[in-house]
């Protein structure tokens, strides 16, 4: 089993509409939870940090269920320049800081 | 400030030889690491340095070596290539101050090709 499980998608959404992604991380000793950003050919770039509480960042929204082992990203009035691939991304303490990071959804706004 | 940077951005090899991919970083960083991405496989840490002079294996160290002989500079060797190291590697730097250490800035990777 993985340690960072998500949906590839693609998803394929209009432009303005609010999309959502998930992700469930197996060690529950994971202490750090983040997305990043990865556009086509490049490297990635952290989007947000998740906290316990839940966090917003503008148009992203994130949530952390610690009992679940369960992240979620939620974006509203998607814009054309969100289309990219979003990594969830755990941290272990392991391995100096170690970053687990999932496999990537797609998401692909059209106009 | 550059931030990371890695060259080469583009090689091809052939099965057998040799290289050397460098990594460096202006922004102070203790930590270091070396990645590789394979499609559906996600990120996965090769190798990585909490500071100067020391290095450490990640979860997919075999084939690889490195060296961190000066703090800025992360350097990551492939002995005898093979077609399975065909991947795109990227390095990465983090701080060890205050709520940023575990924030990781990538390179722009390396594309690599192994025939």
């Amino acid at each position: 089993r993985k340690e960072v499980e998500q949906d590839p998608g693609p998803f394929n959404v209009p432009e303005g509409a609010t999309v959502a992604f998930n992700c469930t991380y197996s060690n529950s000793a994971s202490q750090s939870f983040f997305w990043y950003r990865q556009d086509c050919r490049k490297e990635p770039k952290l989007l947000m940090s998740v906290y316990s509480s839940g966090n917003e960042d503008g148009r992203f929204t994130a949530q952390l269920n610690r009992a679940s082992q369960y992240i979620s990203l939620l974006i509203r009035d998607s814009k054309l320049s969100d289309s990219a691939t979003y990594l969830c991304v755990v941290n272990t303490m392991e391995y100096g800081n170690k970053l687990v990071f999932g496999a990537g959804t797609i998401l692909r706004v059209k106009s | 400030n550059a931030g990371v940077t890695q060259t080469p951005k583009f090689r091809v090899l052939k099965t057998g030889q040799s290289m050397t991919l460098l990594c460096a970083q202006d922004m102070n960083h203790e930590y270091m690491y070396w990645y590789r991405q394979d499609p559906g496989m996600g990120l996965r840490l090769i190798h990585y340095s909490v500071g100067e002079g020391t290095t450490a294996k990640g979860e997919v160290p075999d084939g690889y070596n490195v060296s961190r002989l000066k703090k800025q500079n992360f350097l990551l060797g492939l002995e005898s290539a093979a077609p399975s190291q065909t991947s795109v590697y990227f390095c990465a730097s983090s701080s060890t101050l205050g709520l940023d250490t575990y924030e990781q800035y990538f390179g722009p990777g390396t594309r690599l090709t192994v025939t």
